[in-house]
């Protein structure tokens, strides 16, 4: 079983260049996730999807745009990538609505920015 | 969401039980208490959660306080492979079910 399935697994980028990365889940999940994770931190939300079709800001949304494509794939762009968003990003996904339903992490794309 | 206060780091020898604390003296009525851990650089990985009830699963044990302003994972049997930062997390289970992460606990298990 895929589960949450992130694409690429790392990246280098440079400065001002313009970046997609890409999730989707199997399990036929409403809510769909993505969060950063610095060095020696926990991890923070930068949007989500509550169902097909929406978006909404998290913690900390500057800098990132997200497309809702289907109720499997839920993508993040950076769209001029800069140093500071040099990071790990974890995409996840949850049923809505329903009670004791845990999130599902993907394992990450690691994200250098030079 | 209520905020938790984890310590930064614990040990415990393989084979015993680790009990790893958590306060959130501010959780309200409707939040619950969830439990997430990271192995080295993979994704978390859920544990257990719950409201005011004691819970149990194949990973672990979870006790809450009868006032909910603290909560104890506990892991019966420590391994190698429970090494790992654990998350105590405070949410309301809405619809987008939005989890705040911490900087979480460090656990060591020694051999």
């Amino acid at each position: 079983n895929a589960g949450v399935t992130q694409t690429p697994k790392f990246q280098v980028l440079k400065t001002g260049q313009s970046m997609t990365l890409q999730c989707a889940q199997d399990m036929n999940h409403n809510s769909m996730y993505w969060y950063r994770q610095d060095p020696g931190m926990g991890l923070r939300l930068i949007y989500y999807s509550a169902s097909e079709g929406t978006t909404d800001k998290g913690e900390v949304p500057n800098g990132y745009n997200v497309s809702r494509l289907n109720k499997r794939e839920f993508s993040l762009r950076l769209e001029s990538a800069a140093p500071s968003q040099t990071s790990v990003y974890f995409c996840a996904s949850s049923e809505r609505g329903v009670r004791n339903q845990p999130q599902h992490f993907g394992d990450g794309t690691r994200l250098s920015i030079l | 969401d209520a905020k938790t206060t984890q310590p930064t780091s614990m040990d415990c020898a393989e084979g015993r039980a680790a009990n790893l604390p958590c306060n959130h003296s501010t959780i309200s009525g409707n939040e619950y208490v969830y439990w997430y851990r990271q192995i080295h650089s993979q994704g978390p990985q859920y544990i257990i959660h719950g409201l005011k009830n004691n819970e149990t699963n194949e990973m672990a044990s979870l006790i809450i306080t009868e006032d909910r302003k603290s909560s104890t994972l506990i892991l019966p049997h420590a391994t190698l492979r429970d090494t790992a930062v654990y998350y105590c997390i405070v949410s309301v289970m809405d619809s987008s079910y939005k989890l705040i992460f911490g900087s979480g606990t460090r656990l060591l298990v020694r051999p």
